[in-house]
């Protein structure tokens, strides 16, 4: 089955840090990648995706590169702000392992807080 | 913005009473998730639907889960004599149809049951 495994947290870092959060999945067929994440009181957001080997995918500075070969999709930004404190998820989609649901396998979450 | 809402966001109840969630999806999407989410846990996959056929549902849907979507607008989740391993948050997700293309969930607020 697909399982998804990040590194766990809590993580803190100071401002202007450089952030890397680790990310490796298990997938039976070639599955799409996600981040999301949670800010406190809020719903899940997408934070950027990548559907093929070496995409690389970004979104408000944070960038994450599908490495089949590693099955890893790291999630790093170069220089966090307190504004980014929030649990980050790493998910996959496998179309093929559910009937064509997209349903989404995710990661237990990583919890950010930034310091100033 | 009319994003995905869901009703109501907090449900404390007692053991063995029955209790149902509502989700309204994004007017225009067609597919419609439903996670469950526990502490300190990423969400995980309960069903889905598109449009008003229930496609796929997980080995964790036991028997006294219920999840309908009439007329492939909103959608229900019942759960019939609670326990307390049901507490958690129960998370709602909307996506468009694309075939053979993923498109981005988009989550809502959740509901989080207790159960005592």
């Amino acid at each position: 089955g697909n399982s998804v495994t990040q590194m766990e947290g809590p993580v803190t870092l100071s401002e202007e840090a450089f952030l890397t959060i680790n990310c490796t999945y298990t997938a039976t067929g070639y599955p799409s990648l996600f981040w999301y994440v949670q800010y406190p009181g809020e719903g899940l957001q997408l934070l950027l995706k990548a559907t093929k080997a070496d995409d690389k995918g970004s979104n408000k500075g944070f960038e994450a590169t599908y490495r089949k070969e590693t099955t890893s999709f790291h999630l790093e930004k170069g220089s966090v702000q307190v504004s980014d404190s929030a649990v980050y998820f790493c998910a996959l989609s496998d179309r093929f392992s559910g009937a064509g649901s997209y349903q989404l396998t995710f990661g237990k979450g990583t919890k950010l807080s930034v310091i100033p | 913005d009319t994003g995905v809402s869901q009703d109501p966001r907090h449900k404390i109840t007692k053991r063995g009473q029955n209790v149902t969630f509502r989700c309204d999806p994004i007017s225009e999407h067609n597919r419609l998730y439903w996670y469950r989410q526990t502490l300190g846990q990423g969400p995980e996959f309960l069903t889905y639907f598109q449009n008003e056929a229930q496609l796929e549902k997980s080995r964790l849907l036991s028997d006294r889960f219920s999840a309908e979507r009439p007329k492939g607008s909103f959608s229900t989740l019942e759960i019939q004599h609670t326990e307390q391993g049901d507490s958690a948050m129960y998370l709602c997700a909307s996506s468009k149809d694309r075939a053979g293309v993923y498109n981005e969930q988009f989550f809502g607020p959740g509901t989080r049951l207790t159960v005592l």
